[in-house]
């Protein structure tokens, strides 16, 4: 158990809709990371937070959005969906002021777009 | 942060030593390299990261080269459960931390 907390654990929606994805990281972690991994693209970089700040941004489409909240839970929306946005999404977080690349991964939402 | 080159897939037999190398000719002196798996669809898990020295921990030991081009991530004793995609990983020791993921090596356990 990694102490990151995803849920859902499993998403099934329509093409067009939107989604929301939530992600509580571990306790004292302020920086969240979001990932996507598909079929065959692998494991993408999305988007990092810092105490509530972007920090970081990858290969986020403009129909996906992230904000990390007061008590450092962040979301992931997704919207428009299509059908291509089916993946797993990930949540790491990182121990803020240690300088190691450790990351602790959630274990990920499964959405499927159909 | 540099690119890094790991084989597709390698086979080791349960008990046995796993030798996972990687390539990472271009590190520059500042990064640091990671080793994280993915066992089936879960999330990542740390293992192990170096700088220039060797390094052991309890799930792994990291050797890499003098000239830092390479280095390989060993599982003293596999088992079945070490089946997963390994990522080998070159970060800056500074800056934000995001890993960039390439393809790994997927690396079965036989029986």
């Amino acid at each position: 158990d990694s102490g990151v907390t995803q849920t859902p654990k499993h998403l099934i929606t329509a093409t067009g809709q939107r989604v929301t994805l939530r992600c509580s990281p571990r306790s004292g972690d302020l920086s969240v990371y979001w990932y996507q991994q598909s079929l065959d693209q692998g494991l993408q970089f999305l988007i990092q937070y810092y105490n509530g700040e972007e920090r970081a941004k990858g290969n986020i489409l403009e129909r996906f959005s992230a904000q990390q909240f007061p008590d450092l839970h962040s979301e992931l929306n997704l919207s428009s969906l299509e059908l291509g946005d089916s993946a797993l999404y990930f949540c790491a977080s990182r121990e803020a002021g240690l300088g190691s690349g450790e990351l602790f991964f959630g274990e990920g939402s499964r959405l499927t777009v159909l | 942060d540099a690119k890094t080159t790991q084989p597709t897939s390698m086979d080791c037999a349960e008990g046995r030593a796993a030798n996972l190398p990687c390539n990472h000719s271009t590190i520059s002196g500042n990064e640091y390299v990671y080793w994280y798996r993915q066992i089936h669809s879960q999330g990542p898990q740390y293992i192990i990261h170096g700088l220039k020295n060797n390094e052991t921990n309890e799930m792994a030991s990291l050797i890499i080269t003098e000239d830092r081009k390479s280095s390989t991530l060993i599982l003293p004793h596999a088992t079945l459960r070490d089946t997963a995609v390994y990522y080998c990983i070159a970060l800056s020791g500074a800056g934000s931390y995001q890993l960039t993921f390439g393809k790994g090596t997927k690396l079965s356990v036989i029986p």
